[in-house]
């Protein structure tokens, strides 16, 4: 079944605002991705964390590698309309896995203008 | 640039229909999957293919099989298509950086 949990399910922003979801898992894993998936499109990756604690940027997204390995958390500054689709974590077991990922269920943003 | 196809965009079938979906891609990836995507249940894998005519199910394989006779191309079906099998399916192949998965557009199945 699902091992992640992604929170909140949706969000509803003006442009401009700041948009902050996070997700967790009930196990430590070594590596946590973010996802983003535009409206008729496939997901795309947008951040890979490879170590308790790290932070890493690209643009306006922040996202960081909790320290109990369990959770991470991606914040996006001042949306803008483009930032709407579906955002998913996702961990990855590396190893022998064949590049398997779990995903959560994902965070629905739409901003309004 | 990595490209994943999905053979349609939409695709409307009968209960009991025989139902093939394709999936090409052109980055001599090793590795391909196939997932299915539902509202509030994010992305759940069905099957993955670590090289030709090698496969292994994933979370969700029932009323589903693969075939990979060529690394290119991973072929989904559904033997005997049910309604509960109305959903987005995507296909998705990584290459050098395993995590990395590149993803088609996505086939929307409508069972009826």
């Amino acid at each position: 079944g699902q091992q992640l949990n992604q929170s909140p399910q949706s969000m509803f922003i003006q442009e401009g605002e700041d948009v902050s979801m996070n997700c967790t898992s009930s196990s430590i894993f070594n590596t946590w991705l973010w996802y983003k998936q535009e409206p008729g499109e496939g997901p795309v990756l947008l951040i890979a964390l490879y170590k308790a604690g790290e932070l890493t940027s690209n643009g306006r997204l922040t996202a960081q590698f909790g320290i109990t390995r369990k959770d991470s958390f991606l914040n996006i500054s001042a949306s803008i309309p483009s930032d709407v689709g579906i955002y998913f974590c996702a961990k990855y077991a590396g190893g022998t896995s064949y590049g398997k990922l779990t995903f959560g269920q994902g965070t629905i943003l739409t901003v309004h203008p | 640039d990595v490209k994943v196809t999905q053979s349609s965009r939409y695709l409307v079938k009968r209960t009991g229909e025989k139902v093939f979906l394709e999936c090409v891609q052109d980055m001599d990836h090793e590795n391909m999957f196939w997932y299915r995507q539902d509202p509030g249940l994010g992305l759940r894998l069905i099957y993955f293919s670590y090289d030709v005519k090698m496969k292994e199910k994933g979370d969700i394989p029932e009323g589903y099989s693969v075939s990979r006779e060529k690394k290119e191309r991973f072929s989904l079906i559904l033997e005997s298509a049910s309604t509960n099998q109305t959903s987005m399916y995507l296909c998705a192949s990584t290459g050098d950086r395993d995590y990395e998965q590149y993803f088609g557009p996505g086939t929307r199945l409508t069972v009826t």
